[in-house]
């Protein structure tokens, strides 16, 4: 079992709508949680963070997260077509220390 | 402020020769870890550094890789007698003492051919 799993995508959406991104994770003892997005040739550059249960905003993103189901997902209000890119999720602590461990990222396309 | 700077942005090297990346963090940050990304793949750790100390490096291949973030100066990271499997984009990235955000540098993309 991979620590932290994403669907790989292509995750195509229209313009305008709703895109919803899954991340799981393994290791119960993990406390914070990340959203990078990276362009493709690009370095990868935060987006958003949690360390709560419950949700949190930050105009058109908005992450959740459940420890209890070991899940972290990241909503995209009002798709553009800049955020096409891949969306990669991380997890740092527990076993894993002071590292971040990503996922396979989730590749995002919207649709004009 | 300068963001994190990683350099050469493209490295070509043939079979057998040494490849050494830089990494300057951003002012302030004393922390550094780098990452390698095969396409299409996420980011996989290969170590975490602070000054003259290598924290967690529990990422890197037992042979041929090395770190290090001396007192002066950009930490490198070092690849000995490359292969063509070391091919990928190798990320640094640094954060400040007491935070939890990496800021990445742009890359260095290494070919060996």
């Amino acid at each position: 079992q991979k620590e932290v799993e994403q669907n790989s995508g292509p995750l195509s959406v229209p313009e305008g709508a709703i895109a919803s991104l899954n991340c799981t994770y393994s290791d119960r003892g993990s406390q914070s949680f990340f959203w990078y997005r990276q362009y493709s040739g690009k370095s990868p550059e935060l987006i958003m963070f949690i360390y709560s249960n419950g949700d949190k905003e930050d105009g058109r993103f908005t992450a959740q997260l459940n420890k209890a189901s070991q899940y972290v997902s990241l909503l995209i209000r009002d798709s553009q077509p800049s955020d096409s890119a891949t969306y990669l999720c991380a997890v740092k602590g527990g076993a894993a220390g002071n590292k971040l461990t990503f996922g396979g990222g989730t590749r995002v396309l919207v649709k004009p | 402020n300068a963001g994190v700077m990683q350099n050469p942005r493209h490295l070509v090297r043939r079979r057998g020769q040494e490849a050494r990346l830089r990494c300057s963090p951003m002012k302030g940050h004393s922390h550094v870890y780098w990452y390698r990304q095969l396409p299409e793949e996420g980011l996989k750790f290969m170590v975490y550094l602070q000054k003259e100390n290598i924290i967690d490096e529990s990422g890197m291949p037992k042979e041929r890789f090395s770190a290090e973030f001396p007192k002066e100066g950009p930490s490198i990271l070092r690849i000995q007698q490359v292969v063509r499997g070391d091919s990928a984009a190798y990320f640094c990235a640094s954060s400040p003492p007491a935070s939890e955000k990496l800021f990445f540098g742009s890359g260095t993309q290494l070919s060996v051919l």
